[in-house]
């Protein structure tokens, strides 16, 4: 059982260019999420979903896309990197809110991105 | 005003002490309340989850809500040095209305002293 895998776990980009970062859940979690951590700032939600082919914008969504078409995998593209998006990511999941009593967020490791 | 406060730290106490953490938050939405622990450069792993006021304790940790103060704390017993981290606390709305995520105090940075 690996819980949350998130790759790569350290990149580093050239302002303008586009990747994708990478999650996958073994749980059979129905909800995922992706936050970024600054200092300061602590963790801000960028997008989340709640099911397959179901996904919506949080707090800091713009430059980010993401999309749901497995219950394992949801991926977190950035479209042209900039020097603001450098940043941690972590990738989450969690059981839906009617389904079960633990309703914490399993957080992945992270990935440490850089844009230069 | 951010929606959850919580105070940065750093706080220092000697080995041994009772720790107290504490959030507050201005979203009556939210319903369900979490403790995170993060040590440098991984990522954050959930230790307490509460959904009604009062208390709930687990070893050496417990979480305490009061939904009419929108106050939330977290304590620890026999602080030992492998309790340095940073504390986060987090807040989710309520299941109804199909919005989701987490949102987030800034974390605590806890140092306990040997």
């Amino acid at each position: 059982n690996a819980g949350v895998t998130q790759t790569p776990k350290f990149q580093v980009l050239k302002t303008g260019q586009s990747m994708t970062l990478q999650c996958a859940q073994d749980m059979n979690h129905e909800y995922m999420s992706w936050y970024r951590q600054d200092p300061g700032m602590g963790l801000r939600l960028i997008h989340y979903s709640v099911g397959a082919g179901i996904t919506d914008q949080g707090e800091v969504p713009n430059g980010y896309n993401v999309s749901r078409s497995t219950t394992e995998d949801f991926p977190l593209r950035l479209l042209s990197a900039a020097p603001s998006q450098t940043s941690v990511y972590f990738c989450a999941s969690s059981y839906s809110l009617t389904s079960v009593s633990n309703y914490g967020y399993t957080f992945g490791s992270g990935t440490r991105l850089t844009v230069v | 005003q951010k929606e959850v406060e919580q105070d940065p730290g750093p706080l220092s106490v000697p080995e041994g002490a009772i720790v107290s953490l504490n959030c507050t938050y201005s979203n009556s939405a939210f319903q369900y309340f979490m403790w995170y622990r993060q040590y440098s450069r991984k990522g954050p792993e959930l230790l307490m989850y509460t959904y009604s006021s009062g208390n709930k304790e687990d070893g050496r940790f417990t979480a305490q809500v009061d939904k009419s103060s929108k106050y939330i704390s977290l304590f620890i017993r026999d602080s030992q040095p492998s309790d340095s981290a940073t504390y986060l606390c987090a807040m989710r709305l309520s299941s109804g209305g199909g919005a989701d995520g987490l949102t987030f105090g800034k974390g605590t940075h806890l140092i306990i002293q040997p």
